[in-house]
């Protein structure tokens, strides 16, 4: 079955550091997903990427979608505290399944 | 803010209790999920639906049953809880290809 892999697990960064995480899937994507969970939260929708190459902005926050549709990133510009949080990218396979895989997460720590 | 209801949201319940955690949504959404969760880990699928009287299992193993008769509710029940049930909860529901909407979350602790 399909696989999302996310990585790093963890990332500790001080407060004004850039911050990435990476999703890659084992087979292509309709589209990806990111999500944000803060501590003692519920995952939150952030962003949804469809289209090859494609590349979205929200404030410091830089999404990629890779060409091949199989993997995408997350980039933070000078980090804050309150982006504090477990990052989880979500795959979502085409055809008729629409199954949306998650990755692991990423846990961003921030010391301010 | 997506409206998806979780109740309840904290529980505590001894070993053999049978319990239903809630989860309802109004948004009409055909697709519902339930996902378990440990402290800081990733999310598991147990339980979906793509529709009413439709229900499969996810991708981790799990002792809990769901059900989907009306399209907003989507109970799922453990007829006798154990302790490495203890986790937390999490309900969600969606349309085809779009995002999924959390809901708060049930934490459950089985003594």
């Amino acid at each position: 079955g399909q696989q999302v892999m996310q990585i790093p697990q963890y990332q500790h960064v001080q407060e004004g550091e850039d911050f990435t995480t990476y999703c890659n899937s084992s087979t292509t994507l309709s589209n990806i997903q990111w999500y944000k969970q803060r501590p003692g939260g519920h995952p939150v929708f952030l962003i949804q990427l469809v289209k090859s190459g494609e590349v979205k902005k929200q404030k410091r926050l830089t999404f990629q979608f890779g060409e091949a549709k199989k993997n995408s990133s997350l980039h933070i510009t000078a980090t804050q505290t309150t982006d504090v949080g477990t990052y989880f990218c979500a795959g979502l396979e085409g055809g008729s399944n629409y199954k949306l895989t998650f990755g692991k997460g990423t846990l961003l720590t921030v010391n301010p | 803010e997506a409206d998806i209801y979780q109740t309840p949201r904290y529980l505590v319940i001894g070993t053999g209790k049978k319990i239903t955690l809630e989860c309802s949504q109004t948004m009409g959404h055909d697709k519902m999920y339930w996902y378990q969760q440990d402290p800081g880990m990733e999310l598991h699928l147990i339980h979906y639906s793509y529709g009413v009287n439709s229900t499969e299992k996810g991708d981790l193993s799990s002792e809990s049953t769901v059900s989907r008769i009306r399209t907003e509710h989507f109970p799922l029940t453990l007829e006798s809880a154990r302790p490495s049930h203890t986790s937390q909860y999490l309900c969600a529901s969606g349309l085809l290809e779009e995002t999924q909407y959390f809901g708060p979350g049930t934490r459950l602790l089985v003594l």
